[in-house]
């Protein structure tokens, strides 16, 4: 069975950083890509950052709105990925859930995403 | 950015109706759009991908049709763990992903 746990979660203020981890099981971690993806209290869904396997170059890609402030990565011998949160501002308030991402590579390469794990509140306070 | 707008935000149902989701890209996203069930309290589950592909486990009450920029989830005769927030992802043109801003589904 394939599982996502998410931890690291918690209370911050305005421009102290956070460190989440995604736990994964039930799948072969190194071949897939991950993602967090985040929902504000009472709001939609908003993709935020995003990790290739190994395989596929292991780069990353981020939102424009946590550019330059968030870091995701993988440890694949401990089938864990991170998100680094810095600078943390009161609008990166929200439930923050790790995806796995599948491939698709018939045509141009895309991703979607499959399972998703339960989710780490993040709240910052100014 | 391809933006993705759903219709309509609430959508009020009676058990055993059918009910059908709408959800529009800015530009065309292909047959990459997918669907997702959300209740309150739990993580998203993803329902279609390939905009009509129902996802492992989900019942065939659930279908989805579409492509290019109009795409529909019709869930054929409502049951009660049904009524929930559905949103859909255009997976297409990345990064960013997006997602629809969501549509509920309640009891009418």
């Amino acid at each position: 069975e394939v599982q996502l746990v998410e931890s690291g979660g918690g209370l911050v203020q305005t421009g102290r950083s956070l460190r989440l981890s995604c736990t994964a099981s039930g799948f072969t971690f190194r071949d897939y890509a991950l993602s967090w993806v985040r929902q504000a209290p009472g709001r939609g869904l908003e993709w935020v950052a995003f990790i290739r396997s190994k395989t596929y170059t292991g780069t990353t890609e981020y939102a424009a709105s946590v550019e330059g402030r968030f870091t995701i990565s993988r440890d694949d011998s401990k089938s864990i990925a991170y998100l680094q949160m810095n600078s943390l501002k009161t609008e990166d308030t929200a439930l923050y859930y790790c995806t796995r991402a599948p491939r698709l590579s018939i045509g141009a390469t895309r991703y979607y995403f499959d399972y998703w794990g339960q989710g780490a509140l993040v709240t910052v306070s100014s | 950015e391809i933006v993705m707008t759903q219709s309509p935000a609430t959508l009020s149902v009676s058990l055993g109706e059918r009910a059908t989701l709408s959800c529009r890209a800015s530009q065309s996203v292909s047959s990459d759009l997918a669907w997702y069930q959300q209740k309150p309290g739990q993580a998203p589950r993803l329902l279609i991908y390939g905009a009509s592909t129902r996802a492992t486990g989900i019942p065939a009450r659930f279908s989805g049709s579409g492509s290019g920029a109009e795409f529909t989830l019709t869930i054929s005769s409502l049951q009660s763990e049904d009524f929930a927030l559905y949103y859909c992802l255009q997976y297409n043109n990345w990064p960013p992903w997006t997602f629809g801003q969501g549509t509920k589904v309640d009891i009418k």
